[in-house]
């Protein structure tokens, strides 16, 4: 499995940009990179994925380096709600060897949000 | 459409027991994952159901199996229970795919005395 360093912690106000970075200079060519993350007291929840090209959803967006070996996660107004645990994940995507698509947590990201 | 639910939500049992935990998986899904969480923790890969064979396990003893069913409902079972098994306990289904992605039950809260 590729390892991930996220820092530890980070801080925001309410309704500003967040960009939460994660390295991961191990990564295979065929990982997809996922990013979930785990309000208190939940399951986790997905939030985007890419493979090399940047990406948007209704929730984030995620820019990819162009050597893959980092990726930001970018909120682009942070709520109170997207107070969490932020976790960076890179995932197989292809079948073989022992990844059964299985998703290997890391500590992840704490994000504040602050009123 | 309901998503994915786990029984019970709490549950407290003392060392060398024996429990079982039941995940309910997200109408369409086949694939069905389970994780632990300790406290302060990232959540740790079990192992995984599809098509109610175990389709691959995580770093954990023999003593942690689970079963999938028709329905594609799912149960994690672990015997001779341990003070470190204390833990949230999640699942996950998912359509088939190894970048689709898992949607997550509440989780289940172990406590092992």
């Amino acid at each position: 499995d590729a390892k991930t360093t996220q820092p530890n912690s980070m801080e925001s106000n309410e309704e500003e940009p967040v960009h939460l970075p994660c390295n991961h200079s191990t990564i295979s060519g065929t990982d997809y990179i996922h990013w979930y993350r785990q309000l208190p007291s939940q399951g986790p929840e997905y939030v985007i994925h890419g493979l090399t090209s940047n990406v948007n959803n209704r929730m984030a967006s995620l820019a990819i380096a162009e050597d893959r070996k980092s990726s930001t996660l970018i909120l682009h107004r942070a709520t109170l709600r997207d107070a969490a645990v932020y976790y960076c994940i890179p995932r197989a995507g292809t079948a073989g060897g022992t990844s059964y698509g299985k998703l290997t947590f890391g500590q992840g990201t704490i994000l504040t949000v602050h009123p | 459409e309901t998503g994915v639910t786990q029984s019970p939500t709490h549950l407290i049992k003392t060392r060398g027991q024996q429990v079982t935990l039941r995940c309910s998986s997200q109408s369409g899904h086949n694939t069905v994952s389970w994780y632990q969480q300790a406290l302060g923790q990232g959540p740790q890969f079990i192992f995984q159901y599809y098509r109610e064979e175990e389709n691959g396990r995580g770093n954990f003893p023999p003593r942690f199996s689970g079963l999938q069913f028709p329905n594609y409902s799912s149960e994690l079972n672990v015997n001779a229970l341990e003070l470190d098994d204390s833990a949230l306990y999640l699942c996950a289904s998912s359509l088939p795919g190894l970048a689709n992605e898992q949607f997550f039950g509440p989780g289940t809260r172990l406590t092992v005395l």
